[in-house]
């Protein structure tokens, strides 16, 4: 299996543009995790699915931030508007089980 | 609540000495443990998990962790060094139902020549 698969690698945007990052899970988990890491807050869980459900999004930080994971295979992070505040690098981890397996993450920067 | 507590923000060692990074958690019950190294640039890779039994867990690159309920921690341990060991490390903790993992605020590794 090749992983997790996020892209785009790197985003630069324009503030007030809309941003979306896609994620791919490894085939057959089940959970799938959104992640945010800035050096202020470190890793920050935002929301995660389970069964293509979402279970949890408390962390997302506001309305301008919205997840979907239309299938098992296929999970967006979207950010309308963008803000300069968002600049991070956003991982996606996917599970069965236990252990979470992260993907090389999304650095976003918005100027 | 659950949480995971990594005290030492960073830690300079010098090649070839033995390294310990602390972690301890808040759990209610028997936790699910990881350590994760992450690379600048790089995603978080798997370095050891302990789910039960043997509470001293061996993982990748010549890295152990030792479980021990009573001080609710999960030192890291290497017993040298390594150039390349250079990263950020984070110890993880997931509740029974497996759907939450709590992270610490990690430990950066520098490695002295």
């Amino acid at each position: 299996d090749a992983g997790v698969i996020q892209s785009p690698r790197h985003e630069v945007t324009e503030m007030g543009q809309e941003v979306t990052l896609r994620c791919k899970p490894i085939s057959g988990h089940n959970s799938l995790f959104w992640y945010r890491q800035t050096m202020m807050r470190g890793l920050e869980l935002l929301i995660y699915f389970n069964n293509n459900v979402p279970i949890d999004d408390s962390g997302m930080p506001e309305d301008r931030f919205s997840a979907k994971m239309p299938n098992a295979s296929f999970s967006t992070l979207k950010i309308q508007p963008s803000e300069p505040r968002d600049s991070a690098v956003y991982f996606c981890a996917s599970s069965l089980g236990p252990e979470a397996f992260f993907g090389q993450g999304t650095r976003l920067t918005v100027v | 609540a659950q949480s995971v507590t990594q005290p030492d923000i960073h830690i300079t060692v010098s090649e070839g000495a033995s390294l310990e990074l602390r972690c301890n958690y808040s759990y209610g019950a028997t936790p699910y443990l990881f350590w994760y190294v992450q690379s600048p640039g790089q995603g978080l890779q798997l370095l050891l998990k302990y789910f039960s039994g043997d509470t001293l867990v061996q993982g990748i690159k010549g890295f152990e962790a030792e479980f021990k309920r009573s001080q609710s921690s999960f030192n890291l341990r290497k017993p040298s060094v390594h150039w390349s060991d250079a990263a950020e490390y984070f110890c993880a903790v997931v509740g029974y139902n497996f759907n939450k993992f709590y992270f610490g605020s990690g430990t950066k590794l520098n490695v002295k020549p």
